[in-house]
């Protein structure tokens, strides 16, 4: 009963260094979403995937990347990592684009020095 | 663009008091609600969601919220908190019937005095 599952929970960059943040989800969900989260801003959207192979754009997309080659996993790249990027990151996914929720995972702490 | 305004940032309760929590929203349209709680450290749980129907929903260890569309408004109440609500709680927004699309307002931290 894994749900969404993201690895590392802890990264420490240097400035320049990239770097993949994994996510996976056992549930079959069509849909998963990156957030960021940072201190008195709530989370904010990053990328999202309504299924394998389809991505697009969140409200702040710079300095990431995404793909979806499996509806099981959705990875966040950092191609060049910068000190704006030390946050906490969470993905996300759920069943369908009607009444339901979405379930998130433990996230990541990824600092960049 | 949609928005979500959680006027309270910091909130401190005794145990055994009542407790709401404010949250308004920006949307044209009938929107998805949400309430989650984050404690720390933590991922996010949800606590209740709206989508349609009765304006009073009840969630998750005792909390309810109330769908306000006259005030844009989505306020989660409980009656009695307990220590173990001292948590942060997000109000969110999935606009155009989305729930993987959402705006998260800024958070609003509550803690809990003995």
């Amino acid at each position: 009963n894994a749900g969404v599952t993201q690895t590392p929970k802890f990264q420490v960059l240097k400035t320049g260094q990239s770097m993949t943040l994994q996510c996976a989800q056992d549930m079959n969900h069509e849909y998963m979403s990156w957030y960021r989260q940072d201190p008195g801003m709530g989370l904010r959207l990053i990328h999202y995937s309504v299924g394998a192979g389809i991505t697009d754009q969140g409200e702040v997309p710079n300095g990431y990347n995404v793909s979806r080659s499996t509806t099981e996993d959705f990875p966040l790249r950092l191609l060049s990592a910068a000190p704006s990027q030390t946050s906490v990151y969470f993905c996300a996914s759920s069943i369908s684009t009607g009444p339901s929720e979405a379930f998130f995972g433990q996230g990541t702490r990824l600092t960049v020095v | 663009a949609q928005s979500v305004t959680q006027p309270d940032i910091h909130i401190t309760v005794s145990e055994g008091a009542s407790l709401e929590l404010r949250c308004n929203y920006s949307y044209g349209a009938t929107p998805y609600l949400f309430w989650y709680v984050q404690s720390p450290g933590q991922g996010l749980q949800l606590l209740l969601k709206y989508f349609s129907g009765d304006t009073l929903v009840q969630g998750i260890k005792g909390f309810e919220a109330e769908f306000k569309r006259s005030q844009s408004s989505f306020n989660l109440r409980k009656p009695s908190v307990h220590w173990s609500d001292a948590a942060e709680y997000f109000c969110a927004v999935g606009a155009g019937g989305s729930n993987y699309k959402l705006t998260f307002g800024k958070g609003t931290l509550l803690t809990v005095n003995p």
